[in-house]
């Protein structure tokens, strides 16, 4: 079974500081890792995805994530906050044979002026 | 204009009633889900369908019935509503359904169960 953590429901952080949003998985196989972005009354938004290759990948609007394999972590980051970036963000894994995608239940950032 | 597209964007019902969520994408893609979403569980799926005619359950399928006659369609129908399936509920779609295939998602419609 594949499964996805997100220890924390709220990060906090001051516009122009560095932001990491925490996200944890478990497969069997080999992780297909996202990153969603909700705004507030909308659906979700593709930001980015790790398949394989390179563990740094980026995204849409300076996002970035960190895959670490030994930790089992796919890392939100963003090198400097804007307050617009403030939004509810989940994490999703797929094994690679499975075709349905499991959510984490959402970590809310909120970036302050 | 191009997209995924749910209807109604808010409904309000009472138990027991009959509620049909639509769901039309314009992209023929092959894949759609239906996902709720709620507070301290995320998203969790309810039911998927892989093309027009095939469907399968997702992680919380009980109340729910689905149909995808077209490829474009998906609506979800809530035979009988309950209290506990006020709900926003997400529809999806997917060019294929595994490895590195992004879902797009709708609007969201949210469903109030009085």
């Amino acid at each position: 079974a594949q499964s996805v953590a997100q220890p924390e429901d709220q990060v906090n952080v001051a516009e122009g500081n560095p932001l990491t949003v925490k996200c944890t998985y478990s497969v069997s196989g080999n992780p297909y890792l996202f990153w969603y972005v909700q705004y507030p009354n909308r659906g979700l938004q593709f930001l980015l995805k790790y398949i394989t290759g390179d563990n740094l990948v980026k995204g849409s609007y300076g996002f970035e994530a960190e895959f670490n394999k030994s930790q089992t972590s796919f890392h939100l980051k963003k090198p400097s906050a804007l307050v617009s970036d403030s939004a509810l963000y989940f994490c999703a894994v797929r094994d690679g044979g499975y075709s349905t995608l499991t959510f984490g239940k959402g970590t809310m950032l909120l970036v302050s002026p | 204009d191009a997209g995924i597209t749910q209807s109604p964007r808010y409904k309000i019902t009472e138990t027991g009633r009959q509620v049909t969520l639509m769901c039309h994408q314009t992209w023929s893609h092959s894949y759609m889900f239906w996902y709720r979403q709620d507070l301290g569980h995320g998203l969790r799926l309810i039911y998927y369908s892989a093309a027009a005619d095939i469907t399968d359950k997702g992680e919380v399928p009980d109340g729910y019935v689905v149909s995808r006659s077209k490829t474009e369609n998906f609506p979800l129908t809530l035979e009988s509503a309950t209290r506990s399936q006020t709900s926003v509920y997400f529809c999806a779609s997917s060019e294929q359904g595994n490895g590195a295939n992004v879902l797009t998602f709708g609007a969201g419609s949210r469903l109030t169960v009085l």
